[in-house]
């Protein structure tokens, strides 16, 4: 069965203490693996796609790389402003299976 | 700016009284999916449509329902609501049903079930 793992579930980090999230996934046939950062009470927004293993993407403190088994999402310096749940999602030759997410607090 | 918008944003409903939750967009994707997301749970695909073309999921109970009358609108019909039907409802779009497009999201709504 495809399959999403995101760890770890929950992440406190002080103001610019840089950190990594983790997603795992087991799919037949990856097509492409999404990251997006949901607030609460709001709807997932868009980060990245990465399509083949050794791809990397940034987007001003995140970093998102991939590999044959798992993705990581690399937060450096982070503000406050960084705190939010970030869902992973995988999609097979069907449909997105998302992760439930890495619950992120930054603390000034 | 080209969007996603969900509304309500937050609906109250009683036990078994129907209820609609409206989706329109103006990216003029041709896939719309509705998900539903309980607390601290993944998103689950309900259904989507593609164009016209309605693709429900296997484990989608039969007391959901959509209906897409045009490219920019698409509704969830919760036909008799019951407890475990309150969560977050998310409407996402995509610009094809290739796999490797991107879904955008709405800011989704707040379904309680009293």
């Amino acid at each position: 069965e495809d399959q999403v793992t995101q760890s770890p579930e929950a992440l406190r980090l002080q103001e610019g203490e840089s950190s990594s999230l983790n997603c795992s996934y087991t799919v037949s046939g990856l097509r492409g693996l999404f990251w997006y950062r949901q607030d609460p009470g709001k709807g997932p927004e868009f980060l990245f796609t990465l399509y083949s293993a050794g791809e990397e993407k940034e987007k001003e403190r995140l970093k998102a790389t991939l590999t044959k088994k798992e993705s990581f999402l690399h937060i450096t310096a982070p503000k406050p402003e960084d705190s939010a749940t970030y869902l992973c999602a995988v999609h097979n030759t069907d449909k997105l299976i998302f992760g439930t997410g890495t619950r992120l607090q930054v603390f000034p | 700016d080209a969007m996603v918008i969900q509304n309500p944003r937050y609906q109250v409903t009683q036990f078994g009284k129907p209820v609609t939750l409206s989706c329109s967009q103006t990216l003029n994707h041709n896939v719309m999916y509705w998900y539903q997301q309980k607390s601290s749970q993944a998103p689950k695909l309900l259904f989507h449509y593609y164009d016209k073309d309605f693709n429900n999921e296997a484990d989608t109970p039969d007391n959901f329902q959509s209906r897409r009358p045009n490219t920019s609108f698409c509704f969830l019909d919760i036909r008799s609501p019951g407890l475990g039907d309150a969560a977050m409802y998310l409407c996402a779009t995509s610009a094809e049903r290739l796999i490797t497009d991107t879904q955008y999201f709405g800011p989704g709504t707040r379904l309680t079930v009293l």
